[in-house]
């Protein structure tokens, strides 16, 4: 079945630098893609959505410069935290829908764990 | 305003018995889709079920089953004979046919079945 991809699985990083995660659609073709982020024992809540060759769309409340996020073709989507602090530690997952968002199956990653010394 | 209530937080069992995970939604829309999702502790969400709104028919997959109830804007599921790997959080969401990218989780219950 499609895979959704997300490297690296865990990341630990001095507070102050910046982190990329990558999504990768392994065996499909995703316009769109969705980054999410869980806090420890809390629900995923999305954070934007990543559209291929456009802007991403970010949710009320999600600082669109410090989670930068590329799209820069159908498999990848990136998702950059820039200038991380401890607060920014949480697990990110991404997903993408294989086929039409009305009939496909939408798709999560491994999610990335985030640890911000 | 759409919303995905999953009022346990954590259920425990003993192995066999049967569980019942409850999720009761709130949307305007008539045209609508429910999910269920499983994260085991590894992390990675596992697809269970997705249903749209004009399919009442409850749903059975092996040891799962799934009760949806639009009179009362619910959508439960059930494991029959529990496993220890059914341990897991498990998840409810909510997408809407005007907006069906985006995913409203519930806030999930964890499930812990004790051998």
């Amino acid at each position: 079945g499609a895979v959704v991809s997300q490297h690296p699985s865990w990341v630990i990083c001095k507070s102050g630098t910046s982190v990329k995660i990558e999504c990768r659609s392994l065996d499909f073709q995703a316009t769109t893609m969705f980054w999410y982020r869980q806090f420890p024992k809390q629900s995923l809540m999305l954070m934007a959505t990543s559209n291929e060759g456009s802007k991403a769309t970010y949710e009320q409340g999600v600082e669109k410069d410090k989670f930068l996020i590329n799209h820069a073709s159908l498999t990848l989507s990136t998702l950059t935290v820039t200038s991380a602090h401890p607060e920014d530690s949480s697990f990110y997952i991404c997903s993408a829908y294989a086929g039409t968002a009305n009939t496909g199956e939408l798709f999560f990653g491994e999610g990335s764990r985030l640890t911000v010394l | 305003a759409q919303k995905v209530t999953q009022a346990q937080t954590e259920i425990s069992v003993v192995e066999k018995e049967d569980v019942t995970l409850d999720c009761v939604y709130e949307t305007r829309d008539t045209t609508y889709y429910l999910f269920w999702y499983k994260q085991p502790p590894s992390g990675e969400l596992v697809f269970l079920i997705r249903r749209n709104s004009f399919d009442e028919q409850n749903e059975i997959s092996g040891r799962y089953s799934w009760n949806f109830q639009k009179s009362t804007s619910s959508f439960n599921f059930t494991i029959t004979a529990s496993q220890v790997v059914d341990s897991a959080v498990y998840f409810c969401a909510l997408s809407e046919a005007g907006n069906t990218d985006k995913l409203i989780f519930g806030t999930g219950t964890r499930l812990q079945v004790f051998p």
